[in-house]
């Protein structure tokens, strides 16, 4: 079993509508959990993060934690063309980080 | 420009030669990982360095890849008698470890092509 489970998708949605992207993990030694963007051929640019179960939002962007349930989502509102991207999220020890596989997301005009 | 940077972007080369990679991370970052991403996967842990020391190696790094960091800021990984599976992006990556979170910052990544 993967350390971090994420759905590749590919997710397509049109402009507007609201994206909701998932992960769930297996360790629970997992204490900070982040959400990045990867632009084709570009490097990952870390989009939020955050280190207890709950809720924090940034603009457009709410990312979730269900620690007992060992399960992150990112929801993006208001989708534009310019969010399409591979989103990874990824899960922290202390001394490791593990990634997902990541989920594409194309939003359409 | 204060983000990570990483030369060369991209690299051509033939199986059975050695290639370099450089990284500059961000200037008070003491902690700087190297990373390999194939198409369809996340990143996957190489290595990472906390000051000039190497502090953890993936069992991904066999004895073919080496990586230095010797005065604490660039670091290099070298890749020696390349093969066809090697062609990945690397990234790099850094970090603080006096900042809680720890988040890591990325740079664009060295996309190497074997041949």
């Amino acid at each position: 079993q993967k350390e971090v489970e994420q759905d590749p998708g590919p997710l397509s949605v049109p402009e507007g509508a609201i994206v909701s992207l998932n992960c769930t993990y297996s360790n629970s030694a997992f204490q900070y959990f982040m959400w990045y963007r990867q632009y084709s051929r570009k490097g990952p640019e870390l989009l939020m993060y955050t280190y207890s179960s709950g809720n924090k939002e940034d603009g457009r962007f709410t990312a979730q934690v269900d620690k007992s349930s060992k399960y992150i989502s990112l929801f993006i509102r208001d989708s534009q063309p310019s969010d399409s991207a591979t989103y990874l999220c990824a899960m922290d020890t202390g001394n490791q980080f593990y990634f997902g596989t990541g989920t594409s997301l194309t939003v359409i005009p | 420009d204060t983000g990570v940077s990483q030369n060369p972007r991209h690299k051509i080369t033939k199986r059975g030669q050695n290639v370099t990679f450089r990284c500059d991370p961000i200037s008070e970052h003491n902690r700087l990982y190297w990373y390999r991403q194939t198409l369809g996967q996340g990143p996957e842990f190489l290595t990472y360095f906390q000051n000039e020391a190497q502090l953890e190696k993936s069992r991904l790094l066999s004895d073919r890849f080496s990586a230095e960091r010797p005065k604490g800021s660039f670091s290099t990984l070298e890749i020696q008698r390349t093969e066809q599976g090697d062609s990945a992006m690397y990234l790099c990556a850094s970090s603080s470890s006096l900042l809680e979170g720890e988040t890591q910052y990325f740079g664009p990544g060295t996309r190497l092509l074997v041949l």
